[in-house]
């Protein structure tokens, strides 16, 4: 079975401290993906890479950069957060077939 | 440009009946349609993809969809509900742009009573 593995559940952090969110994937998947959730707003596109070192923005890039050095992984980052980056954050990876796999996410409080 | 609607925030079922989650989309060309089913606090889990063929099709722990396309409708069904279909479920649909990513909906909560 495809894995995708993040690394951290729950984080509380405070406002303007720099948050590395890490997910790895161990099925060679070329695309992977980093999601938010927010209630009412369903998952909204962050950043997105189909190839090591390849990234491209999603339908909500500010405020966040991402990292894939390696092809398994695929990190997001969060240079100052903010409060309103408060959220459930989803990280997957895309199969040749389309269909996307997710890690258990990570809930980030921005206190 | 792609997008999918779940007109219902909430569908609630009792126990042993039929459930319906509905979804529609709007598309360029033939659509790629999935659904994903979620847990409280877990990730999102596939269920079930329409790419070609029988407008039927058949997925994860006993749901089917139904892909109608004069309707442009890709609905999400179960004969029988169970207590422990209660989950958030989504539909997306495939962005034929964008490196194909999928488009989702805003999701809609079904909670199934005993």
């Amino acid at each position: 079975d495809v894995k995708v593995t993040q690394s951290s559940r729950y984080l509380v952090k405070r406002t303007g401290e720099k948050v590395f969110l890490e997910c790895v994937q161990d099925m060679d998947h070329e695309n992977m993906f980093w999601y938010r959730q927010d209630p009412g707003l369903g998952l909204r596109l962050i950043y997105f890479s189909y190839d090591v070192k390849m990234k491209e923005k999603g339908d909500i890039p500010e405020g966040y950069s991402v990292s894939r050095e390696k092809k398994e992984r695929f990190s997001l980052i969060l240079e100052s957060a903010s409060t309103n980056q408060t959220s459930m954050y989803l990280c997957a990876s895309r199969s040749a077939a389309g269909e996307l796999f997710f890690g258990e996410g990570s809930r980030l409080t921005v206190l | 440009a792609q997008s999918v609607a779940q007109p219902e925030d909430q569908v609630n079922v009792a126990e042993g009946n039929p459930l319906t989650v509905k979804c529609t989309y709007s598309v360029s060309g033939n659509p790629y349609l999935f659904w994903y089913v979620q847990y409280p606090n877990r990730g999102l889990q596939f269920l079930l993809k329409y790419i070609t063929g029988d407008n039927l099709v058949k997925g994860s722990y006993g749901f089917e969809a139904e892909f109608n396309k004069s309707q442009t409708s890709f609905h999400l069904k179960k004969p029988s509900a169970l207590v422990s279909d209660s989950a958030l479920y989504f539909c997306a649909v495939r962005d034929r742009g964008s490196q194909g990513n999928l488009i989702f909906g805003k999701g809609t909560k079904l909670s199934v009573k005993p």
